[in-house]
């Protein structure tokens, strides 16, 4: 069974601070597809980042960077300088290749709150 | 709208109502998704269309629970006989394309409460 596990409820920090969100996943398969999502205020899911199981590469993104490592089923998630505009509920998320379709599995969610 | 679009934001209900939820997609996009959000929980998916046919259903949590997509783009999410259990924010989301590839792109969802 698939299961994503976000440890942190919440994540209080100042501004310009740096952040990592923490993400563990189960999966059976050995093709599967990782994924973060922001969640604002507003309600809408906004997409950040897909990665597949077969690309261990590092990436980063302007302030944002994800470390995926294969051998402890991690996917963490780093805010550099963090800033207010940042705060919001960060969702981890697993589908399987399998599935042949985006069923996402979702973490439990880390608020993150940037104190100016 | 560029975005998707779900009506309404939210419905206050009573229980033992029926209650339609509905969803307009990104134009062009094939795939439509509808989630459901409870408070305090990342989305659990309930079922996956492509074009018309509901190709995945697997995570409608019983038979009280129904959709549809008549003509490939508006999506109709139907709750019957409603239960306290049912309040949540269902989250819709389309895609370019259909199976693992493409980005999705969700609404702003509809707040449910069933009193």
């Amino acid at each position: 069974a698939q299961k994503v596990t976000q440890a942190q409820t919440e994540i209080s920090v100042v501004e310009k601070e740096d952040v990592t969100l923490d993400c563990v996943y189960e999966t059976r398969d050995t093709t599967y597809y990782l994924f973060w999502y922001k969640q604002p205020p507003s309600g809408e899911l906004v997409f950040l980042i897909r990665r597949n199981s077969f690309d261990e590469q590092n990436e980063i993104s302007g302030r944002y960077s994800w470390n995926f490592q294969k051998s402890t089923s991690s996917f963490n998630f780093t805010i550099t300088a963090s800033q207010v505009v940042d705060s919001a509920v960060y969702f981890c998320a697993l589908s399987e290749a399998r599935e042949g379709a985006q069923k996402l599995v979702f973490g439990q969610g880390t608020r993150l709150t940037i104190n100016p | 709208g560029a975005g998707v679009s779900q009506t309404p934001s939210n419905k206050v209900t009573e229980k033992g109502k029926y209650v339609e939820l509905r969803c307009d997609p990104i134009s062009g996009h094939t795939a439509l998704y509808w989630y459901r959000q409870s408070l305090g929980q990342g989305p659990e998916f309930l079922i996956y269309f492509q074009g018309t046919g509901a190709a995945d259903d697997s995570g409608l949590p019983n038979d009280r629970f129904f959709a549809v997509r008549p003509e490939g783009s508006v999506s109709t999410l139907k709750i019957q006989r409603t239960e306290r259990g049912d309040s949540a924010v269902y989250l819709c989301a389309s895609s370019l394309l259909g199976g693992n590839t493409g980005e999705l792109f969700f609404g702003e969802g509809s707040r449910l409460t069933v009193l």
